[in-house]
């Protein structure tokens, strides 16, 4: 029944490492998301694909590569593992047929990284 | 860029009223959302504005004046359970899609 899932929930991973966190949403959404929310829980963009096509990318170094197989999934891989990495990555979903009726974004549980 | 703004720290009463501004400076705008988000949990949806006015939705109420970059949510009869982080988010045109743009957020704090 879970909307938007990502796994895995927690991961603790060495420095330098490379690792993968995967998305599925349900809700038949065109466009996915990946926000990473710091310490200080500032809730910032990353990246947004709207039917597997990149349409927004911030910036973000290039160790992080976003994959969309197909407009269900949203993968986020990230390489070289950093201690800055830390942090609570949120996946999320949502519908853009009409960004004047309020395109609400519904966002999985989280992923907790912690590089040590 | 894109400038949202919003009290780091809030502490109200069980029982009482709390309003928790949010101010903005944005190149375009769609509309506005909150979000709650309880620790440790995902955020999740309260409201969208789109209009000028005020919205109501049960205890929750959430206004905006665009002509002003200004918005707030009210909380009426607070709860315990209200005790939460308070996300006021600005929808952003960007390339014929949304950009969904979030403040720094409120830590509301509900004490008895």
């Amino acid at each position: 029944d879970t909307a938007v899932s990502q796994t895995p929930k927690y991961l603790v991973t060495q420095m330098g490492n490379d690792k993968s966190i995967k998305c599925e949403q349900n809700l038949g959404h065109d466009t996915m998301y990946w926000y990473k929310q710091d310490s200080k829980k500032f809730l910032k963009i990353m990246f947004s694909y709207n039917n597997k096509e990149l349409i927004i990318n911030e910036t973000v170094p290039n160790r992080f590569s976003p994959k969309s197989p197909d407009k269900a999934h949203l993968n986020l891989h990230i390489n070289s593992l950093e201690l800055g990495d830390s942090a609570v990555y949120f996946c999320a979903s949502s519908q853009d047929v009409n960004r004047k009726t309020g395109n609400t974004i519904y966002f999985g549980e989280g992923s907790w990284l912690t590089v040590v | 860029g894109q400038n949202i703004d919003q009290p780091t720290e809030m502490t109200a009463t069980e029982g009482a009223i709390v309003q928790i501004n949010c101010t903005y400076q944005t190149s375009g705008f769609n509309g506005l959302f909150w979000y709650q988000q309880h620790a440790g949990e995902a955020p999740t949806f309260l409201s969208y504005n789109v209009l000028d006015g005020l919205e109501e939705k049960g205890r929750f109420s959430s206004f905006l004046s665009r002509s002003k970059g200004y918005s707030y949510l009210l909380l009426k009869e607070l709860q315990m359970k209200d005790s939460a982080s308070y996300l006021c988010a600005v929808s952003l045109p960007s390339g014929g899609y949304q950009k969904v743009t979030f403040g720094t957020g409120t830590k509301l704090q509900v004490i008895p």
